[in-house]
């Protein structure tokens, strides 16, 4: 298995701009999170989802969108992209499992807009 | 509300010393416990976890961490630490309260092992 992969690994954006990061899980994993690290902060959740057709809003979701269309795949789409959204973006997911909550981290994508 | 905290946000050592990296929860309700390490450059990795049963649990790299439930507390100790230590670690947990399965963070711990 490859596990979590996320593309690309890095992007530079000009203010204003659009953008999809891409995750795909191949252990068909229900769960599945997009996470922004800033230095200093940890990691705060953008949205998440439970499945294929339903995702919610996680603490800082302003500015992001997100689609589940299949058990795979969990893009996160950047519109009109700000300085402030300049950060590490993360994707993990958790197994179906009701008894495992860990979470399997992607490599990251490191994302810069000027 | 349910928050995790790490209390050291930066933690220096020299090579083979004793190492202990801080963590307390808000809550008193039924917990998951975890903890992850960053690399530099690198995804987070899960290190260690406590879902039930003995209150100590070890990594394969000599990692433990040891839950106290009543002080709502899982430290993170290494007896004696390795330069490819060095990274931030992350202390996570999953409140037992609903259905969810997120996890709240701590703001992480850079632990810097010098030479």
């Amino acid at each position: 298995n490859a596990g979590v992969t996320q593309t690309p690994k890095f992007r530079i954006l000009k203010i204003g701009q659009s953008m999809t990061l891409q995750c795909t899980q191949d252990m068909n994993h229900n769960y599945m999170y997009w996470y922004r690290q800033d230095p200093g902060m940890g990691l705060k959740l953008i949205y998440y989802s439970v499945g294929a057709g339903i995702t919610d809003k996680g603490e800082v979701p302003n500015g992001y969108n997100v689609s589940r269309s299949t058990t795979e795949d969990f893009p996160l789409r950047l519109e009109l992209a700000a300085p402030s959204q300049t950060s590490v973006y993360f994707c993990a997911s958790t197994p179906r499992d009701r008894s495992s909550y860990e979470q399997y981290f992607g490599p990251g994508t490191r994302l810069t807009v000027t | 509300a349910q928050s995790v905290t790490q209390l050291d946000s930066q933690v220096p050592v020299f090579e083979e010393a004793p190492v202990e990296l801080r963590c307390n929860y808000s809550s008193s309700v039924s917990v998951y416990l975890f903890w992850y390490v960053q690399y530099p450059n690198q995804g987070l990795q899960l290190l260690l976890k406590y879902l039930s049963g003995s209150t100590l649990v070890e990594s394969i790299n000599g990692f433990e961490a040891e839950f106290n439930k009543s002080q709502t507390s899982f430290h993170l100790r290494k007896p004696s630490v390795h330069i490819s230590d060095t990274a931030e670690y992350f202390c996570a947990v999953r409140f037992n309260a609903g259905n969810n399965r997120k996890l709240i963070w701590g703001l992480g711990t850079s632990l810097a092992v010098n030479p």
